[in-house]
């Protein structure tokens, strides 16, 4: 069974420019979250998906997006990219909700320049 | 105050010691998740557990819901244990990460 896959795995972006990151959980997987992981702030929630709705949302600015797809793929979007949005993104995916065992990806490393 | 905390920060052994990492947390949950961490940033999850205790190899994991703590414990540490520790709680519909503990493990 495949893992969780988020691609790109590296990024290497402007200040200003937007961003699009992806997701594909675990087949049969709902639920998928995005995490952002800094040295300073450590691993903070983003938002989660479950079937195609956001149900939560972290304490992130409105440039942070998401969206999720009919086949539970999920991307996520940042738009006008800030130096201090460097950081790993991190998704997860869970059979149902988030209350369920979590399957990390390997997390995509953006580093804005 | 951080809603989960963990301690220690850091923790050196050698080989075959035996480790704890405690896990204290401040909201309510409905269960707890110990992750691991290698550098390069995949996470694998450990354990998820809502009460009592479990075991995996050398992995033991408990928690206590009226004390809000868990703990983590590895048996006959090896170099391949090393890696960062992080415990999560499951708070409504979202995970809060404690900051980590970053394990090293000498031959």
């Amino acid at each position: 069974k495949a893992g969780v896959t988020q691609t790109p795995r590296y990024l290497i972006k402007t200040r200003g420019q937007q961003v699009t990151l992806s997701c594909s959980p675990i087949s049969g997987h709902r639920s998928v979250s995005w995490y952002q992981q800094t040295p300073g702030q450590g691993l903070q929630f983003l938002f989660e998906y479950f079937s195609e709705t956001q149900r939560n949302k972290g304490n992130f600015p409105g440039r942070f997006s998401g969206r999720q797809f009919s086949n539970s793929r999920s991307e996520m979007n940042v738009s006008t990219l800030e130096l201090g949005d460097s950081a790993l993104y991190l998704c997860a995916s869970s059979l149902y909700q988030a209350n369920t065992e979590a399957f990390f990806g390997q997390g995509t490393r953006l580093t804005v320049v | 105050k951080n809603e989960v905390e963990q301690s220690p920060q850091n923790l050196t052994a050698q080989e075959g010691e035996f480790i704890t990492i405690n896990c204290s947390y401040s909201v309510g949950i409905s269960a707890l998740h110990w992750l691991q961490q290698h550098p390069g940033g995949g996470i694998v999850s450990l354990f998820m557990l809502s009460s009592g205790k479990k075991k995996h190899g050398r992995l033991i994991a408990t928690i206590n819901i009226q004390e809000k703590h868990s703990s983590l414990h590895i048996t006959a540490s090896h170099p391949r244990d090393s890696a960062v520790y992080i415990c999560a709680v499951h708070n409504t519909d979202k995970l809060i990460f404690g900051t980590g503990t970053r394990l090293q493990v000498f031959p």
